[in-house]
């Protein structure tokens, strides 16, 4: 199984840039996947990482390193609606289901 | 883009009774579905695996006999939480593994939940 760690709860002002790191312990690492999810709502896909490096899209980046079990998500121009939780979520190649193992989420705060 | 489709989004039921929720890819096929349980500011948590056309495989500590699923065609899955008690009261989530090239059937999309409350 896997062991997926980040932090509970990071505060921002808009405007600003945030960096939610996850690490994890995998068997067998077939991917890496950010999600945003709104209180009460249900995720929304952000990102996929399979290999190492960095991915970009818009104001959102997310950074994969296998060697070192870690990745981050960078959220740049930090709006008020980016205020949700971030969920960071690990495939295991063993797994032929496509199963995605959780972590617990990062709320995110943005203020004014 | 792929869409998840999940019905009822808010369902109260009384105590003992039987709740059925849907979960419906809208614009593609899913051969495999999944069902997660949230609770309050807690992290998604999978119960089980459905597979079009077999029986689903469940996560250790689910009970398969409360928790029916069904995934009787590519585009429909069921989660029936049988004999509910207050206890069930949670979010309940259904996701869906993408159509098309390898890469995007490894990304999930989710329905939007339902909400159970038993009293």
């Amino acid at each position: 199984g896997q062991n997926i760690d980040q932090p509970t709860e990071m505060t921002a002002t808009e405007g600003a840039i945030v960096q939610i790191n996850c690490t994890y312990q995998t068997s067998g690492f077939n991917g890496l996947f950010w999600y945003q999810q709104h209180a009460g709502e249900a995720p929304t896909f952000l990102s996929y990482n399979v290999l190492d490096g960095l991915e970009e899209k818009g104001r959102f980046s997310s950074f994969l390193s296998r060697s070192k079990g870690y990745s981050y998500l960078l959220l740049k121009e930090l709006q008020m609606k980016d205020s949700a939780s971030y969920l960071c979520a690990v495939r295991d190649r063993g797994d032929s289901w496509g199963k995605l193992q959780f972590g617990a989420g990062t709320q995110v705060v943005v203020t004014p | 883009g792929a869409v998840v489709s999940q019905h009822p989004s808010w369902v109260i039921c009384k105590s003992g009774t039987s709740v059925k929720i849907e979960c419906r890819s809208l614009d593609f096929q899913a051969t495999t579905m999944f069902w997660y349980r949230q609770f309050p500011k807690q992290s998604l948590m999978l119960m089980a695996t459905s597979n079009e056309g077999s029986k689903a495989t469940y996560e250790q500590g689910v009970e398969k006999d409360k928790f029916l699923i069904n995934h009787a065609s590519l585009t429909l899955s069921t989660l029936t939480v049988t004999s509910a008690h207050p206890e069930d009261s949670s979010f309940y989530i259904c996701s869906a593994r993408g159509p098309g090239t390898p890469v995007l059937e490894n990304i999930q999309y989710f329905g939007a939940g339902t909400r159970l409350s038993v009293l």
